[in-house]
């Protein structure tokens, strides 16, 4: 089974900070990694597929990058609306689908 | 615009089977293209995937609850439906049903919460 890891677990910004967040696999997955974001009491929404591709309507402060088993999510310029849970999600071997911990993301 | 609504007990004992249904509108499972999961997270923690069915009836589902789940499809209906056997209090989660495009989850339903006590 694919294991998934992300740092930190949590953190705190201020508005207009640059965010950053890793993930990480146990195996080589190429880029088959999509980034979710889940406000507190909502389903998860889907940000970024395929490790670097933005879903249609999601603003372009959002990136992802990476491939193998090393992957980035960036939030270029941190907004109150963006406090949340971000999730990392492996598909490698489908249909073995499985999440990271997430990282939650305050304001300072 | 797809939505996905669950439904379904909110209060299931232990030992007993655990079913909820999710009624799909804004478009056909019978179109074809997608795959229609069951995912739950438990109180407080990350997200498990519990498996997927596609409007055919060919299922797919997490080897680690792969014997005690039975996911099935309406066409007629437009609904897809979960049945997790043999319940314990470790199954108490909000349970979501999402549409599956090309591995990635895209649409959600908003979630409900079962819990498993006596």
């Amino acid at each position: 089974d694919i294991q998934m890891t992300q740092s930190p677990s949590s953190l705190s910004a201020s508005v207009g900070d640059r965010v950053t967040i890793t993930c990480q696999a146990s195996q080589d997955i190429s880029n088959y990694l999509n980034w979710y974001q889940q406000k507190p009491g909502k389903a998860p929404k889907l940000l970024i597929y395929d490790a670097s591709n933005l879903e249609t309507g999601v603003p372009s402060r959002f990136s992802g990058s990476g491939s193998g088993t090393d992957f980035t999510f960036t939030i270029s310029s941190l907004q109150p609306e963006d406090i949340a849970t971000y999730y990392c999600q492996q598909y490698d071997n489908l249909p073995d689908f499985t999440f990271g911990p997430g990282t939650k993301v305050d304001i300072k | 615009q797809v939505q996905l609504q669950e439904s379904g007990p909110g209060l299931v004992k232990p030992s007993q089977t655990l079913s909820l249904t999710c009624t799909v509108s804004g478009g056909s499972i019978s179109s074809g293209g997608y795959y229609w999961s069951w995912i739950r997270q438990h109180p407080g923690k990350g997200l498990e995937w519990i498996g997927y069915i596609y409007y055919s009836g060919s299922t797919y589902y997490n080897p680690s609850l792969k014997s005690r789940v039975t996911i099935s499809v309406d066409t007629s209906k437009n609904q897809f439906s979960l049945k997790l056997s043999s319940v314990t209090a470790a199954d108490t989660a909000v349970y979501y049903c999402v549409r599956t495009s090309s591995a990635h989850f895209d649409y959600w339903g908003q979630g409900t919460l079962v819990t498993v006590s006596s």
